[in-house]
This record gives C-alpha cells, structure tokens and sequence, in this order.
C-alpha cells in the first residue's frame, strides 16, 4: 500500500543550524510529494511541494527533492529560526487517484535562541 | 478571501453521546476532506465529498459518517463516541479533483 515515513522528533536545534527532516515513501504509480507545517494553535499550510522525480519544491528557506531512486523526500533548511518551531508533515497524493493526502506521522522542531 | 471555517474550535462530550463537526470551504471549493489527528498517529484520512457525494472513505466505522451541502459545506458526525475519539479533526477543501487542498484550523474533539 501507499504509505509515508518520517523521522520520529522532536527535533531540538539551535537557531542558524542546518536542519534535515527526513521523510521516505512506498507508493504505486508517480505519487505528489508534499511537506506540511503545523504552527503552534494553527492550521496545516502547504510548505512546499514536487509532483515529479527530480523536482525540487522550496519555500521559506526550505527545500526538498523528489528523489525517486530512494523513494525520499527529506526536507533541509540551512539556517533555522525560532519562528520555525512548528510541526513538518510529509505527505504524498496519488497521481492517478487525486483525492486524499496520506501524510506520514509528523515531526515536532523546536528552535532556541 | 476567507479561508476554511470551522466549528466548534473545542467541543467537550463523554462517552457514548453524538458529535457533529461542522466545516466551510472556501468559497467556489467543491471539495471537502476530512482528516483525524490523534496524538501519536499523525493525520488519517476520514471522509472527501465532492459536488455532494461521497468519494472515498478511509479505514474508520461506520459511526463515522457525514454529509455535504449544496452551499458545499460539510458536517462530519461521530456516534457513540469512544474514548479514542479524542483528536484534532481538519477539515480541507480544494477546487475539485487534483486542486490544493486548503487546510482549517481544526475542531478539537475531547471524550471524557
């Protein structure tokens, strides 16, 4: 079946620190790829997204490349902030079926000053 | 543009009794999703309609069930609520098939 898997967190970083979430996926056909955050008492929001191999969707600072060969999706910052403290969901749709996300179990990232 | 509403923001009830969730979708979506986030377990699908049907259901009882409006709103409603119940229940709604999804702040269901 279609399934996502992510890092366990909390991930614990000083500010400026270069952060890697990774996130590894088993899906039939050309699934979507997607990173989600979660804010502290808000709602998810899209972060960013790839629809194909080798694409690399980015925002805010945040990067992450639809590797096919791995069946990954890890998600990199280079230099965190405290306002990035939040929850980062991976998630995949299916191409062919483009109806529910599945996201993987979610990782917690606290940043201290 | 507003976004996705939902409500309750928090809803309180013990086992056994009924809960109705209610969700607006941004307007022109025809698309609602529903998803449950439970700690521990990360987001579930629960229920997608589209144009007033239902489209697909994920791995959950039949007790819980919803419906979608003409105006596209949707209820989702629990029965005979248990105390694993208790989550975070998103609602999304997108433009029709392989739109974004656009997510709402969610209704925290407690079951005491």
């Amino acid at each position: 079946g279609n399934s996502v898997t992510q890092m366990e967190g909390p991930v614990t970083l000083s500010e400026e620190a270069f952060l890697t979430i990774n996130c590894t996926y088993t899906a039939t056909g050309y699934p979507s790829l997607f990173w989600y955050v979660q804010y502290p008492g808000e709602g998810l929001q899209l972060l960013l997204k790839a629809t194909k191999a080798d694409d690399k969707g980015s925002n805010k600072g945040f990067e992450a490349t639809y590797r096919k060969e791995t069946t990954s999706f890890h998600l990199e910052k280079g230099s965190v902030q405290v306002s990035d403290s939040a929850v980062y969901f991976c998630a995949l749709r299916r191409s062919y079926n483009t109806d529910k996300l599945i996201f993987g179990t979610g990782t917690r990232l606290q940043v201290f000053p | 543009e507003a976004g996705v509403t939902q409500s309750p923001t928090h809803l309180i009830k013990t086992r056994g009794q009924q809960a109705t969730l209610r969700c607006s979708p941004i307007s022109g979506h025809t698309s609602v999703y529903w998803y449950q986030q439970a700690l521990g377990l990360g987001l579930q699908f629960l229920l997608w309609y589209d144009e007033g049907e239902e489209r697909n259901r994920g791995n959950f009882p039949p007790r819980f069930s919803g419906r979608q409006f003409p105006n596209y709103s949707s209820e989702l409603n629990v029965n005979a609520l248990e105390l694993e119940d208790s989550a975070l229940y998103l609602c999304a709604s997108s433009p029709g098939l392989a739109g974004r999804q656009f997510f709402g702040p969610g209704t925290r269901l407690t079951v005491l």
